[in-house]
């Protein structure tokens, strides 16, 4: 049982280059959510989805897209990234909209040139 | 709306001595609040969480943490510091089938030898 994991751990980008950011769960959880961290503000959620087959905006979502493809996965896309796309992204589960505890991976460090 | 407000940005102990990591939340309905741990270069790990049952509430590690609505605090403590202590703190506070989960900004706890 691997939980949440992610992938890849690192990455650089040169502005305007895109990539998909991948994420999968193991534990049959409904809801996932992508998060970027900045230092001194915490996580801010990006996009999420409470259940298979639907997306919804975070606090965030500029710049990015996200595509929940199965119950399992949900990725995250930059299209044309820039630097202020620099940021740790995490990715999180839970088992539905109304659990309190909610899982993450480890992690993938992007930065962007 | 809510949101979470971590009242020190870094906070040095000595090992052995009282651990205090101050937290105070606003949210409009009643919130579950929980603490996460993020040690360098890893995932946020869960440390424990106030969902509505008693107001003291013990995690793993030796933390605790004393809900009060009076306040809108939910600080974390530990009675004695150790050196593994020391790492990145996360105080977030969520309302029960509310879209994500609102970061503070993290307090970074030091402990010296």
């Amino acid at each position: 049982n691997a939980g949440v994991t992610q992938t890849p751990k690192f990455q650089v980008l040169k502005t305007g280059q895109s990539m998909t950011l991948q994420c999968a769960q193991d534990m049959n959880h409904n809801s996932m959510y992508w998060y970027r961290q900045d230092p001194g503000m915490g996580l801010r959620l990006i996009y999420y989805s409470a259940s298979e087959g639907t997306t919804d905006k975070g606090e965030v979502p500029n710049g990015y897209n996200v595509s929940r493809l199965n119950k399992r996965e949900f990725s995250l896309r930059l299209e044309s990234a820039a630097p202020s796309q620099t940021s740790v992204y995490f990715c999180a589960s839970r088992s539905g909209p109304r659990v309190e505890t909610q899982y993450f991976g480890p992690g993938t460090r992007l930065l962007v040139l | 709306a809510q949101s979470v407000t971590q009242l020190d940005s870094h906070v040095s102990v000595s090992e052995g001595t009282p651990v205090l990591l101050r937290c105070n939340y606003s949210s409009s309905y009643s919130p579950s609040l929980f603490w996460y741990v993020q040690h360098p270069n890893k995932g946020l790990q869960l440390l424990l969480k106030y969902t509505s049952a008693a107001t003291l509430v013990k995690g793993i590690n030796g933390f605790e943490a004393e809900f009060k609505k009076s306040e809108t605090s939910f600080h974390l403590t530990k009675p004695s510091a150790h050196m593994s202590d020391a790492a990145e703190y996360f105080c977030v506070v969520w309302s029960k089938g509310g879209n994500d989960m609102r970061f503070g900004a993290g307090t970074r706890l030091t402990v010296k030898p």
